[in-house]
């Protein structure tokens, strides 16, 4: 069965970065793309960017450009997120999803990590 | 970027009863809509994609429907566990990747 297993929460300061990753299982790993999506407390569902796991193209959301890297190993079906310049705001549960292709520029997510706790605070 | 309003932003329902939860795109997109569950610290769960697919193993009190820019998500009887928070979610036009901004389905 699909399966995406994300790495453990995070305590960071204001000013550094964080790296969560999210280890597929259950499917061939280069045939879907992965989005990453984050929640605030209380708050509702955010894109933050999208990689191919198929060629490492990627998409990020505009507020967070510079900011974000995607990146994935194929060797062990593992995507990451590299977010940097932490600020209080960037405080969420950071979620991976598996990214089924509908259209020719759009997507759904089909597969969802248990998310990834990210405090930031000083 | 294609914006999506989600209304109401809650509700209050008993078991049994019949639920809907509407999405407006702010312009049109093909029934190109996905619906999601949330319970409260978890993960969302897909529901239907193509504004009125239903994904494998989903049950079928869950439908959807709509065309252009509305849309809407029902629950043909409310079971217990339906409590939660309801996301849509466009793919016509990506990136950006946009969601509507929750319904959350109270206990009356």
């Amino acid at each position: 069965q699909v399966q995406l297993v994300q790495s453990g929460a995070e305590v960071k300061k204001p000013g550094a970065s964080v790296k969560v990753s999210c280890k597929a299982s259950g499917y061939t790993f280069t045939s879907y793309g992965i989005s990453w999506v984050r929640q605030a407390p209380g708050q509702g569902l955010e894109w933050m960017g999208w990689i191919s796991a198929y060629n490492g193209n990627t998409n990020y959301a505009q507020k967070l450009q510079g900011r974000v890297t995607m990146t994935t190993d194929t060797s062990t079906s593992t995507a990451y997120m590299e977010l940097r310049s932490l600020r209080s705001d960037d405080t969420a549960v950071y979620y991976c999803a598996r990214s089924r292709t509908a259209t020719s520029s759009g997507w759904y997510l089909d597969y969802w990590g248990q998310g990834t706790l990210v405090t930031v605070s000083s | 970027d294609i914006q999506m309003t989600q209304s109401p932003s809650s509700l209050s329902a008993s078991v049994g009863d019949r639920v809907t939860i509407t999405c407006r795109a702010s312009q049109g997109i093909s029934n190109s809509l996905a619906w999601y569950q949330q319970k409260p610290g978890k993960a969302p769960k897909l529901l239907l994609y193509a504004a009125s697919r239903l994904e494998s193993g989903v049950p079928s009190r869950f439908s959807g429907s709509g065309s252009g820019t509305d849309y809407t998500l029902t629950i043909s009887s409310l079971q217990p566990e339906d409590f939660a928070t309801y996301y849509c979610q466009q793919y016509y036009s990506t990136p950006p990747l946009t969601f509507g901004g929750g319904t959350k389905v109270e206990i009356k």
